[in-house]
């Protein structure tokens, strides 16, 4: 299994509700990191998780809360947000921590906050 | 901070015409990494290069890491409709922060038959 697999793929909420991203991957990655993206835009790290510790935080807004319950699972979890916050969510995953090895990256999350 | 400058962020062409993207820092990187994204989807990864003047191809596809690990490029010959996408390069800081890339600010390739 090389693939990393994001659920749901489209999601729309309002700016009360509570929702979760989930992120799993079956490849043995150490590290698992959820990126956000604009349309054209490069991706931009939010969370890195290295050994199911939370190893970096972008300086995330509270409103996005990660959440690592094992070495195959990743969840970000979603409460009260805007709608510049509609953006597409990536997980990723590599090998070790050590990004050098390059990311496998999921189809992503479509969010769209209303 | 280290940053990757990416360009040419938008190139239009027309099918078999050949192009290059570039991808220059003043930052040494242990490796460089290229991606395609299409609409809707997430980057794949094309190529990891890790030593300074690498080359590596990949079909119509070549990449090049520069001899001091600051820069790379991507040729592609006789383009096709189907390598329409979103090209990103990123490179691992060359000491680890982590996992962390720094990714440059991509090149929007269209292919037109």
């Amino acid at each position: 299994d090389t693939e990393v697999t994001q659920t749901p793929k489209h999601l729309v909420m309002g700016m009360t509700n509570k929702k979760s991203l989930k992120c799993e991957q079956h490849m043995g990655h150490r590290a698992m990191y959820w990126y956000k993206q604009k349309a054209k835009k490069p991706p931009e790290l939010m969370f890195v998780y290295s050994y199911e510790k939370l190893s970096i935080n972008e300086s995330v807004p509270s409103r996005f809360s990660p959440e690592c319950p094992n070495s195959s699972l990743l969840n970000l979890h979603l409460h009260a947000l805007q709608p510049e916050d509609s953006a597409l969510y990536l997980c990723a995953s590599s090998q070790k921590g050590a990004g050098g090895y390059g990311y496998t990256f999921g189809s992503g999350t479509r969010l769209t906050v209303v | 901070t280290q940053l990757l400058e990416q360009s040419p962020q938008f190139l239009s062409i027309q099918e078999g015409e050949n192009l290059t993207v570039y991808c220059n820092s003043s930052s040494v990187f242990s490796s460089l990494q290229w991606y395609r994204q299409e609409p809707g989807e997430g980057p794949v990864l094309l190529v990891t290069v890790v030593t300074g003047g690498e080359v590596k191809k990949l079909k119509r596809l070549t990449f090049q890491f520069g001899d001091a690990r600051k820069d790379s490029s991507l040729h592609i010959t006789a383009a096709q409709p189907g390598d329409t996408g979103l090209y990103l390069c990123a490179g691992a800081a060359l000491y680890n922060q982590g996992g962390k890339l720094i990714f440059g600010q991509g090149t929007e390739l269209s292919v037109k038959p």
